[in-house]
């Protein structure tokens, strides 16, 4: 069974930083692209970014309005992404999921900028 | 680029027909494959529909993908009260090199 877990989320000031973990089990994760989706409280899904595979060269895309903030990585070791947001803003204040392919999806976690 | 449009709501019947459209644009629906979530109220979005027209294991055949063009549609047949929820369409998109979700439709079983 596929289990994507993420973890991390929490408040933060503005400016600040927070870095997000999503730990996958129940498939080949090492070969898996991995996006992160976030969704603002009452709004629609708003793709974040995503990271390829080793055999892609780990290639990385952005969002426009992340992007210069947000840097995703992963260890395949730990079958592990991660999302690591800096320069935070209360815009980014939203559920944050992982996601393998765009298919299978963990259950999110909440991330809060504000003073 | 045009990111893909939805109806903010949908309405139906019980055991009625129907059906969400997503109109995108060249860059994204026009070029890529389109998929289809279902989010129901306070869970995790779940994969309903992919590349245009599949359905993953244990997604009930009442629901169907089609696109043509640069639009996409779901159509849900014989409407049950659970499926009352949140549906999205997404799809890449080429000129903005990153994915694009419609705005969501919340489907209303009456």
């Amino acid at each position: 069974e596929v289990q994507l877990v993420e973890s991390g989320g929490g408040l933060v000031q503005p400016g600040g930083s927070l870095k997000l973990s999503c730990a996958a089990s129940g498939f080949s994760f090492s070969a898996s692209v991995m996006h992160w989706v976030r969704q603002a409280s009452g709004k629609g899904l708003e793709w974040v970014g995503r990271i390829r595979s080793k055999a892609d060269s780990y290639a990385t895309a952005y969002a426009a309005s992340v992007k210069g903030r947000f840097t995703i990585s992963r260890d395949d070791s730990k079958n592990t992404a991660y999302l690591q947001m800096n320069s935070l803003k209360t815009e980014d204040t939203a559920v944050y999921y992982c996601s393998s392919a765009l298919n299978s999806w963990g259950q999110g976690t909440l991330v809060t900028v504000s003073s | 680029q045009s990111v893909p449009t939805q109806p903010p709501s949908a309405s139906g019947t019980p055991g009625q027909r129907v059906t969400i459209s997503c109109s995108g644009s060249s860059s994204n629906i026009g070029k890529n494959n389109v998929n289809w979530y279902q989010q129901l109220p306070g869970t995790a979005p779940k994969l309903l529909i992919y590349s245009n027209n599949q359905r993953p294991s244990g997604v009930p055949d009442r629901f169907s993908g089609s696109k043509s063009g640069t639009s996409a549609s779901l159509a849900i047949s014989g409407l049950q009260s659970e499926d009352e929820a949140d549906y999205y369409c997404a799809a890449w998109d080429d000129s903005l090199s990153g994915c694009v979700f419609g705005g969501g439709t919340k489907l209303t079983v009456l």
